[in-house]
């Protein structure tokens, strides 16, 4: 079955120090894939998507997310963190199948130090 | 324009009562859906609508799960018989259309409560 693992749960950072949170999908071919956050009393927010192209996908808020075929991971990225970023993310696949269903990871939350 | 908006926002009940989830997608937009969240998960799919017909109810746990979109725009969940494993925050999102590089958005959930 087509699943999307997130492995950290929890994660820390400092308020500047640039951040990667990980995601790695299983499924034959390739999907579409994903990002989006989740504020308290927030709806899910998107934050990029990968349908094609180039592997390298950039978002709002200063995001960017790498495709790699080879390691089944589209993996987030933001050079330097604010205090805002804190949330929730949470990394979610389409299989492609004609409509929009999506697949969530578990979800990683971020803490900021100041 | 609004968003998605669901009412209520929070919703406690006792075990064994029924309860009603509302939705309401942006004007226009053909395909709506229904996620649950369960405490320190992701949302997991439940149904998904396109247009007034549930084209994929897969995601329902059991029967006492029951989805209506009678004209096309609002959409209500329905629990009958609620138990604590319900207890969750259910999460509706609408896309302009059902194509698959079309953005979901989604509403703020409704958190409910089961004693």
């Amino acid at each position: 079955a087509q699943s999307v693992t997130q492995p950290d749960i929890h994660i820390t950072v400092s308020e500047g120090a640039s951040l990667e949170l990980r995601c790695n999908y299983s499924y034959g071919a390739t999907p579409y894939l994903f990002w989006y956050v989740q504020s308290p009393g927030q709806g899910l927010q998107l934050l990029l998507k990968y349908f094609s192209g180039d592997t390298l996908v950039q978002g709002i808020k200063g995001f960017e997310a790498e495709f790699k075929r080879s390691q089944s991971s589209f993996n987030l990225r933001k050079p330097s963190v604010h205090w805002s970023d804190a949330a929730e993310y949470f990394c979610a696949v389409v299989i492609s199948g004609g409509y929009n269903k999506l697949i969530f990871g578990a979800g990683t939350r971020l803490a900021v130090h100041p | 324009g609004a968003g998605v908006s669901q009412t209520p926002s929070n919703k406690v009940t006792e075990k064994g009562k029924y309860v009603e989830l509302r939705c309401d997608p942006i004007s226009g937009h053909t395909a709506l859906y229904w996620y649950r969240q369960s405490l320190g998960q992701g949302p997991e799919f439940l149904i998904y609508f396109q247009g007034t017909g549930a084209a994929d109810d897969s995601g329902l746990p059991n029967d006492r799960f029951f989805a209506v979109r009678p004209e096309g725009s609002v959409s209500t969940l329905k629990i009958q018989r609620t138990e604590r494993g319900d207890s969750a925050v259910y999460l509706c999102a609408s896309s302009r259309t059902s194509g698959e590089e079309d953005e979901q958005f989604f509403g703020p959930g409704t958190r409910l409560t089961v004693l």
